[in-house]
């Protein structure tokens, strides 16, 4: 298994609700990530789990909570989100911290309205 | 302030000519360097790599040169084909934190037939 899968695929929410996305990965990578993406523009770094850690956040705010329960599983927590956090939202992993060459998960397209 | 920089959005090339992408970045701590591509509705794909300490790597139809002293790097493929049109990232990459690689804007490249 060389894919990291990310679940749901689209998201509408509205600004008082709650919602979680969901990344997975099966090739013993330690260091995840999440980046979001707006129209136009490059991916841009939220937040870095090392061995389950959390060892980088990105001054994001506290809105989104990430949280990795295993070495597998990245989950990012939505809250009281503002229309303009609608972007699409990139799980990638790599083996360890500092390896480069990212896998990346095809996203979930968030729309908050 | 972007640290990494595509200055064309958009290249057109024919099939079975050169694709040259080109990248700019401004911050003399960088040294590794990435190029991803993507294609709609999926996420980034690692590409090709380079180390500071070289000034050319290749990998079948794609090489990537970089040049320290103008802080410039090119993404070449030869020859060009269709399934080569997507939007190419450059991305970077430093000694002070080799967790945060820091993306360009991406240039959007079209193989016409």
């Amino acid at each position: 298994d060389t894919e990291v899968t990310q679940t749901p695929k689209h998201l509408v929410m509205g600004m008082t609700n709650k919602k979680s996305l969901k990344c997975e990965q099966h090739m013993g990578h330690r260091a995840m990530y999440w980046y979001k993406q707006k129209a136009k523009k490059p991916p841009e770094l939220m937040f870095v789990y090392s061995y389950e850690k959390l060892s980088i956040n990105e001054s994001v705010p506290s809105r989104f909570s990430p949280e990795c329960p295993n070495s597998s599983l990245l989950n990012l927590h939505l809250h009281a989100l503002q229309p303009e956090d609608s972007a699409l939202y990139l799980c990638a992993s790599s083996q360890d911290r500092g390896a480069w060459g990212y896998t990346f998960g095809s996203g979930t397209r968030l729309t908050v309205v | 302030d972007q640290q990494v920089k595509q200055n064309s959005p958009s290249l057109s090339v024919q099939e079975g000519r050169i694709s040259i992408l080109n990248c700019d970045y401004t911050n003399s701590m960088f040294d590794y360097f990435l190029w991803y591509k993507k294609y709609p509705a999926e996420g980034p794909t690692f590409l090709i790599s380079i180390s500071s300490i070289k000034d050319k790597n290749e990998d079948g139809r794609f090489t990537v040169f970089l040049n320290k002293s103008a802080k410039h790097l090119s993404l070449h493929i030869v020859p060009s084909q269709p399934g080569d049109s997507a939007v190419y990232f450059c991305a970077a990459s430093g000694q002070t934190s080799y967790d945060k690689v820091i993306f360009g804007p991406g240039t959007s490249l079209s193989v016409i037939p």
